[in-house]
């Protein structure tokens, strides 16, 4: 199976901050990386695909990036809003793999 | 709007089996695959499965053979996924989610909880 790797588990950081959550593949999987927002109680939500396709209705200070085996995850200025969990998942190959996830979290 | 509505909330006891439905509405059911996912604290998110609502062709992440099945019924648009011998490590959250290329997990159940507990 493909590991997906992520860090950091857990991210404190304050309103306005630039921050960036990785993933990192054990196998090549090109762009196959999607990342989700996981608010408690709620399903997850798309917010990128292809690894750096914005998905619909998500804010441009989302973004992610590819380099390598290396996946990123960054928000520009962080929101209240934004405080949540986010994982990444893998779909280039089965079974589908998802990181452990990152608990972003208001210093 | 596309729409997957869940089943509600199952307390089992170990050694039984429990069926969760996810009913799809909004666009044509046999178009999309649609994948089955856990999430427990420990484990994290886990994907179990897919099916072809067309074919009903399966494929199921190995850890998840003989635990679920994957079926739907066209006739109603609903998805069907079934637990056996259930054990309280498959106490979890259970979700569906649509599948179909960059569109793929667009769009999630709102999960079903099931409670494995004697």
């Amino acid at each position: 199976d493909i590991q997906m790797t992520q860090a950091p588990s857990s991210l404190p950081a304050s309103l306005g901050d630039r921050v960036t959550i990785t993933c990192r593949a054990s196998q090549d999987i090109g762009n196959y990386l999607r990342w989700f927002q996981q608010k408690p109680g709620k399903s997850p939500r798309l917010m990128i695909y292809g690894a750096t396709n914005l998905a619909a209705g998500v804010p441009s200070r989302f973004s992610g990036s590819r380099s390598g085996s290396d996946y990123s995850l960054t928000i520009s200025s962080l929101e209240s809003e934004d405080m949540a969990d986010y994982y990444c998942l893998q779909s280039k190959e089965s079974p589908l793999t998802f990181g452990s996830g990152t608990k972003l979290e208001i210093k | 709007q596309v729409q997957l509505q869940q089943s509600g909330a199952e307390l089992v006891k170990p050694g039984t089996s429990v069926k969760l439905s996810c009913k799809a509405s909004g666009y044509t059911f046999t178009s999309n695959h649609m994948n089955w996912i856990k999430q427990t604290t420990g484990q994290g998110l886990e994907w179990i499965g897919i099916i072809n609502p067309g074919s009903g062709g399966t494929s199921y992440n190995v850890k998840f053979k003989g635990k679920a099945t994957l079926t739907v019924d066209k006739s109603s648009s609903t998805a069907f996924m079934q637990l056996s011998s259930l054990t309280p490590e498959d106490s979890a959250v259970y979700y569906c989610a649509r599948g179909g290329g960059e569109q793929g997990f667009a769009y999630w159940g709102q999960g079903t909880l099931v409670t494995v507990s004697s």
